[in-house]
């Protein structure tokens, strides 16, 4: 069971903006930078988001991260069909010394 | 261009053992953090294992520490993941995952699958 909680599924019509939220505690989100991938059916899963709020090269700035205290939001504004796919947090957790990933959210495109 | 290779998996016993490898190119491999991250069939993201730069730190998901062991070679650009006592619970994809933000890349996948 993980420790970082997300939302299993969000959906909105093309065009659109979803937000996913991600859920922790002091001792993982709390205390570390988050990161968001993206896995397409599929495939291996991909970078979106790193250190909180940064993107990678190549990806699309309508993609953004933010984090707040023990909790972070992935979002995603003029949303399309190539989006579908699931998303996940991730950071580090000092009490497990292990790395946690969050539970996984489904964007689907109406 | 980025070029990740893994290799290793396939069906075991519960009980027996595998040795995962994960080979990249086009890259600087001693700048990464390499990690092991698992995808059981139909689940979520699980991560196993990762080893710092140097290999002179390694960490381990509780369900899996005692039993696996991560290593690399830095001179041959390689990861690798010995696995024994494997359960059944074991069974997934495994995905060797590159770390130096923001460069980040992920292997294909190599499945596993722990059955009698």
């Amino acid at each position: 069971q993980s420790v970082l909680t997300q939302p299993p599924s969000v959906s909105a019509a093309p065009g659109q903006k979803v937000t996913i939220s991600c859920s922790g505690s002091t001792s993982n989100i709390g205390n570390d930078y988050v990161s968001w991938y993206q896995q397409l059916p599929g495939t291996a899963p991909k970078l979106l988001i790193y250190d909180n709020n940064k993107r990678p090269s190549g990806i699309p700035d309508r993609f953004s991260g933010s984090k707040s205290g023990t909790s972070a939001t992935l979002g995603i504004t003029g949303l399309q069909t190539g989006d579908e796919a699931d998303y996940y947090c991730g950071t580090w957790d000092s009490s497990l010394s292990a790395y946690v990933f969050g539970t996984g959210t489904t964007v689907t495109v109406l | 261009e980025v070029q990740v290779v893994e290799s290793g998996g396939g069906l075991v016993q519960p009980g027996g053992s595998l040795r995962l490898s994960c080979a990249a190119s086009g890259l600087t491999f001693s700048n990464y953090w390499m990690n092991w991250v698992r995808q059981a069939p139909g689940k979520g993201l699980e991560w196993v294992a990762n080893i710092k730069q140097d290999g002179s730190e390694k960490y381990y998901v509780d369900s899996v520490r005692g039993r696996f062991t991560v290593s690399r070679d830095n001179a041959e650009n390689s990861v690798y993941l010995q696995m024994n006592s494997l359960r059944v619970e074991d069974t997934a994809v495994y995905y060797c995952h590159g770390s130096y933000a923001p460069a980040d890349f992920w292997g294909q996948g190599t499945l596993v699958t722990v059955s009698s």
